[in-house]
C-alpha cells in the first residue's frame, strides 16, 4: 500500500539549533517527493521537491532534503532554525502522470528562543 | 495577487444544512483539487479535475459534489451536513511538469476553508 510515514508528531528545538524531520515512504512506482509547510491558519506552501537527478535538493527558507532510495527516505534538514520556522511540516509522495499526492500525518515543529 | 483563493475562509453551520465552498485559481493550471484536513491535521484528497473533467474521486460520500464550470474554478457543494464534515477544506491547483502525461504535478494550495458543523 502507498503510504508516507512521519515518525515524529512533535519536535521542539532551540533557535539556532539544527533540524532534521524524518519522512519514509512506501510507493510502488518511481516516487516524486515533496515537503510542504503549513503555518497556523494558513495553506500549505511548497518547501522543496525531488523528481530526479541530484538526491540532495535545496528549497526555500534555507531548507534542504536528501532522497535515499535504499532507505525509502526523504528527510528534511535545516542547519540553523529560526523562530519563524515554527509550523507543521508535511512530507508527500506522488508519481509521474498521477495527480494524487499522498501526505504524511505531519510533524509539528516548535522553536524555543 | 492570490494564486489560489477560496471563499469563505470560515463557515459555521447547523447539521442538515447545505453549503458551498468556492475556489478560483489564476495560475492557468489545468488541474484542480479538493483536499480535506481533519482535526488531526491529516490531509486526504477528495476530488481532482483536469480541464473540467473529473479524474479522481476518492471514497467520499455522495453528499459532496464538486463542480468545475471552467478550468479556473472548482467549487465544492455539500448537502445535508454532518458533524463529521467539520474540517478544513483545501483547494489546490497544479500544472504538469514535464508534459505528455508522464510528468509530475506540483500543487499550489489555497489558504483553506474551515467548516464547523454544529
Amino acid at each position: 500500500a502507498q503510504s508516507v510515514t512521519q515518525p515524529d508528531i512533535h519536535i521542539t528545538v532551540s533557535e539556532g539549533a539544527s533540524l532534521e524531520l524524518r519522512c519514509n515512504y512506501s510507493y510502488g512506482a518511481t516516487p516524486y517527493l515533496f515537503w510542504y509547510v503549513q503555518s497556523p491558519g494558513q495553506g500549505l506552501q511548497l518547501l522543496l521537491k525531488y523528481f530526479s537527478g541530484d538526491t540532495l535538493v535545496q528549497g526555500i527558507k534555507g531548507f534542504e532534503a536528501e532522497f535515499k532510495r535504499s532507505q525509502s527516505s526523504f528527510n528534511l534538514r535545516k542547519p540553523s532554525v529560526h523562530w519563524s520556522d515554527a509550523a507543521e511540516y508535511f512530507c508527500a509522495v506522488g508519481s509521474r502522470g498521477y495527480n494524487k499526492l499522498i501526505f504524511g500525518a505531519g510533524t509539528r515543529l516548535a522553536v524555543h528562543p | 495577487d492570490t494564486a489560489v483563493s477560496q471563499t469563505p475562509k470560515y463557515l459555521v453551520t447547523q447539521m442538515g444544512n447545505d453549503k458551498s465552498i468556492k475556489c478560483e485559481q489564476n495560475l492557468g493550471h489545468d488541474t484542480m483539487y479538493w483536499y480535506k484536513q481533519d482535526s488531526k491535521k491529516f490531509l486526504k484528497i477528495m476530488f481532482s479535475y483536469n480541464n473540467k473533467e473529473l479524474i479522481i474521486n476518492e471514497t467520499v460520500p455522495n453528499r459532496f459534489s464538486p463542480k468545475s464550470p471552467d478550468k479556473a474554478h472548482l467549487n465544492l457543494h455539500i448537502n445535508s451536513l454532518e458533524l463529521g464534515d467539520s474540517a478544513v477544506y483545501f483547494c489546490a491547483s497544479s500544472q504538469e511538469v514535464g508534459g505528455g502525461g508522464s510528468g509530475a504535478n506540483v500543487l499550489t494550495f489555497g489558504a483553506g476553508s474551515r467548516l464547523t458543523v454544529l
